[in-house]
């Protein structure tokens, strides 16, 4: 079975501009999870969709946005980026029970 | 107080060796409890997870959770240099939908 696929695997992106990061989860999976991975500030949870509903949300601002499709896909979008947003964006799918998470290779972010 | 205290390490050790890591943590809603390993620039890949205290076994790898402590450990056995990774400890809490991370532990087996 395909694991967790993200694209693009590496981005470098330059203040003031937006990104949308994809991500294609384990077939038969319905739950999808975004995470932001610093040194500093480790894993820290963005969203969670399942079923094209957004079911819950981290302490971020309002520029980091997502959606999923009906097949699952799910993208994220951040708009106005900042220095502070370059990182390893990862996306983590599940069937149901949110302690068994899947994770893909992440996509690099820099932002110049 | 952060919810989970994880040494960062770098815990280096040679080949063969039995590998203690552990975490601490502060909120009682943790309901299961997660070890995910990360390979430099891979994402964090799910080793174990368990729900309630005591020890389970997969393996080389043992989890060991003591919620009276607030306290879990991983133990690899005979370690091998492809063990060298990042450790996470993660948790899933009682009527919250997101995982909480720990900071991670590096670890290094010398061959």
């Amino acid at each position: 079975k395909a694991g967790v696929t993200q694209t693009p695997r590496y981005l470098i992106k330059t203040r003031g501009q937006q990104v949308t990061l994809s991500c294609s989860p384990i077939s038969g999976h319905r739950s999808v999870s975004w995470y932001q991975q610093t040194p500093g500030q480790g894993l820290q949870f963005l969203f969670e969709y399942f079923s094209e509903t957004q079911r819950n949300k981290g302490n971020f601002p309002g520029r980091f946005s997502g959606r999923q499709f009906s097949n699952s896909r799910s993208e994220m979008n951040v708009s106005t980026l900042e220095l502070g947003d370059s990182a390893l964006y990862l996306c983590a799918s599940s069937l149901e029970a949110l302690y068994e998470q899947y994770f893909g290779p992440g996509t690099r972010l820099t932002v110049t | 107080q952060k919810e989970v205290e994880q040494d960062p390490g770098p815990l280096s050790v040679p080949e063969g060796a039995i590998v203690s890591l552990n975490c601490t943590y502060s909120n009682s809603a943790f309901q299961y409890f997660m070890w995910y390993r990360q390979y430099s620039r891979k994402g964090p890949e799910l080793l174990m997870y368990t729900y309630s205290s005591g020890n389970k076994e997969d393996g080389r790898f043992t989890a060991q959770v003591d919620k009276s402590s607030k306290y879990i450990s991983l133990f690899i056995r005979d370690s091998q240099p492809s063990d060298s990774a990042t450790y996470l400890c993660a948790f899933f809490p009682r009527g919250r939908r997101a995982l909480t991370f720990g900071s991670g532990t590096r670890l290094q087996v010398q061959p």
